[in-house]
């Protein structure tokens, strides 16, 4: 069965970096793109970016461009969120999702359980 | 950006209650919509997808409709397992974009 553990979370201080993985399994990876969504704190949920399936496109919400990178090894069934220049609105519970796939269409369909990213001084 | 919106915010209903959701889009985005349930300190599930399928394993009591603009999520007769916030995401084009949800609570 489809599988996704996210991993990596912690406090860290504003302006510091921190870096997210996703492990994926059940599921041909290399086939999927693959996407981080965030939770704030007793918010909605925000679309943060998404990575194609062979890694060579990449989207971003704009509140993250240019601080996050979203990256993948796909010999590693890993997917990761490198986030630097972090500040205390980055706070939240950063899940990753997957789809569509290279033969299946739909979205978002298989979540991690999420990691939870405090910045806090 | 494509901004969607949802409503009610937050409803009150009765077990067996017939309850219906809508989600409005700013801009035409087909049926490229999905419904998610999230339940306090879960992930998010996936109900609904290209605005009207079922996902597998959910229960039938939960149905979608639309196309375009607007889209509603129906629950048929609703159950205790369905007390949960609601949300729609649009992935037609990026930024992909939720709804702000909507708080389903037992009156």
């Amino acid at each position: 069965q489809v599988q996704l553990v996210d991993s990596g979370g912690g406090v860290v201080q504003p302006g510091r970096s921190l870096r997210l993985s996703c492990a994926a399994s059940g599921f041909t990876f290399n086939t999927y793109a693959m996407h981080w969504v965030r939770q704030a704190p007793g918010k909605g949920l925000e679309w943060v970016a998404t990575i194609s399936y062979d890694g060579n496109n990449n989207h971003y919400a704009d509140s993250v461009k240019g601080r996050f990178t979203i990256s993948r090894e796909n010999s590693k069934n890993t997917l990761f969120l490198q986030m630097n220049s972090l500040r205390a609105e980055d706070t939240a519970v950063y899940y990753c999702a997957r789809g569509p796939g290279y033969y299946d269409s739909s979205y978002l369909d298989h979540w991690g359980q999420g990691t939870l990213v405090t910045v806090s001084s | 950006d494509i901004q969607m919106t949802q409503s009610p915010s937050s409803l009150s209903a009765s077990v067996g209650d017939r309850v219906t959701i809508t989600c409005r889009a700013s801009q035409g985005i087909r049926n490229d919509l999905g419904w998610y349930q999230q339940k306090p300190g879960k992930a998010p599930k996936r109900l609904i997808y290209a605005a009207s399928s079922l996902q597998s394993g959910v229960p039938s009591r939960f149905s979608g409709s639309g196309s375009g603009t607007e889209f509603t999520l129906t629950i048929s007769s609703l159950q205790p397992e369905d007390f949960a916030t609601y949300y729609c995401l649009q992935h037609n084009s990026y930024p992909f974009t939720f709804g702000p949800g909507t708080k389903v609570d037992i009156k």
